[in-house]
């Protein structure tokens, strides 16, 4: 099983401003993934990180807002940039072992005043 | 577009009743898991599914390929059960989740 530690748990910040959440796992893991949940809604995948290239991003997700990390095997940043009120979201980083099993991080519960 | 529907939407129970808590989907996949959701909003794997049914203390969790369903089955519920439940199907090639909404449900003493 894979442990990850997920910081910050939980942020209030200024709109206009940027948060970088890191996640790190204890175990080296091909593939990390990182979503966003919105009030009252389901997880979105926001890109899957890619150790050695740049991360792959889903449609309505862009680089520009949301630039991602991943320097090595076991470690993974995502900076929310820019943030509005509507970034207001909790944020997951996650790791699956070839599709077999997933892990979560703690989440980071932003609010954006 | 594949949608994972889970039922009921909320639900309050009373300390040890037998809870039931469902989920359905819309097209073929590989494997399907049950999720935890506390309060804090950090998610715990529950189970993961590609046929049958599994057990780990309290919980079972069943799936029916066939008719895209799946439950989640608490016995002897308990407070600290309270918490969201997600359901995530996984399809693809690169093994893709797709999330339910979730259940909140509140066990009350």
């Amino acid at each position: 099983s894979a442990v990850i530690s997920q910081k910050p748990s939980r942020d209030i910040c200024q709109r206009g401003t940027s948060l970088t959440i890191q996640c790190q796992v204890d175990s080296q893991v091909t593939m990390m993934f990182w979503y966003r949940q919105q009030p009252g809604q389901s997880l979105t995948l926001i890109a899957t990180a890619n150790q050695g290239s740049e991360a792959t991003y889903e449609s309505g997700f862009v680089i520009d807002k949301f630039p991602i990390s991943r320097p090595n095997l076991t470690f993974s940043t995502l900076t929310v940039s820019n943030m509005s009120p509507e970034d207001s979201s909790i944020y997951l980083c996650s790791v699956d072992e070839g599709g077999t099993e997933a892990f979560f991080g703690q989440g980071t519960r932003l609010t954006v005043v | 577009k594949n949608e994972v529907e889970q039922s009921p939407q909320n639900l309050t129970a009373q300390e040890g009743e037998f809870i039931t808590i469902n989920c359905s989907y819309s097209v073929g996949i590989s494997a399907l898991h049950w999720l935890q959701q506390h309060p804090g909003g950090g998610i715990v794997s529950l189970f993961m599914l590609s046929s049958g049914k599994k057990k780990h203390g309290r919980l079972i969790a069943t799936i029916n390929i066939q008719e895209k369903h799946s439950s989640l089955h608490i016995t002897a519920s308990h407070p600290r059960d309270s918490a969201v439940y997600i359901c995530a199907v996984v399809t693809g090639a690169n093994s893709k989740l797709t999330f339910g909404k979730g259940i909140t449900l509140s066990v009350r003493p």
